[in-house]
């Protein structure tokens, strides 16, 4: 079946705008999860939903970024007043639930360049 | 706060060798994940290694787990071009926050004719 896809696969954008992300998990996982992996490092782990909410949001490094999922399916990852530094592959990952021996599967990712 | 270390971050082999990937971590954990990375594309789950003790193979690769060590081995056997990836180890805490994957930051893998 189809895996965990993302849009757009890549993106620029300038100092200061407002970007969007998309997730589209793999049908029927309840849990998604936000990774952002710099380059040359492991993916960091952003937040973790379970259905609609986010059970987890410790991961997201500052108020400019927030994570939606309305319907408990697709997750929009947002970030406001894009800095140089938030340049770097966001992953997502969904599962089909959290516990036991889930293993996360990974989407392609969307590479953001903040110039 | 949970650490993973992985060594060596980069290898280069011939084919035909063996090599072992280390991945240590800091805390306790009972779940622990191996991927493997082709450039530019996703992570691609390769094992997950659930207890004490358990050995999990596919292939050239088998990966095991030592809890008491806190310390996962990919091993690589004979290996072919077709393996050449960055692999990553990625632990999950104990406790409530066990989907909080912690990774190392890779090992780039080479292998050369």
């Amino acid at each position: 079946g189809a895996g965990v896809s993302q849009t757009p696969s890549n993106k620029v954008t300038e100092k200061g705008k407002y970007v969007e992300l998309r997730c589209d998990p793999i049908s029927g996982h309840t849990a998604l999860y936000w990774y952002r992996q710099s380059l040359g490092q492991g993916p960091e782990f952003l937040i973790y939903f379970q259905g609609t909410g986010a059970a987890d949001d410790s991961g997201l490094p500052n108020d400019r970024f927030f994570a939606v999922r309305p319907e408990g399916s697709v997750s929009t990852l947002k970030i406001q007043r894009t800095e140089r530094g938030d340049s770097a592959v966001y992953l997502c990952a969904s599962s089909l639930k959290t516990s036991g021996e889930d293993t996360q599967y990974f989407g392609p990712g969307t590479r953001l360049t903040v110039l | 706060e949970l650490k993973v270390e992985q060594n060596p971050l980069f290898l280069s082999m011939q084919e035909e060798k063996n090599y072992t990937i280390y991945c240590n971590y800091s805390t306790t954990s009972d779940r622990l994940y191996w991927y493997r990375q082709d450039p530019g594309k996703s992570l691609e789950s390769l094992f997950v290694l659930l207890s004490n003790g358990a050995v999990k193979q596919e292939g050239r690769l088998m990966a095991s787990l030592d809890t008491k060590a806190r310390l996962s081995t990919l091993h690589i056997t004979a290996a072919v071009h077709d393996l050449s990836a960055t692999y990553f180890c990625a632990v999950a805490p104990v406790g409530g926050s066990n989907y909080k994957l912690t990774f190392g930051k890779g090992t780039l893998l080479t292998v050369n004719p």
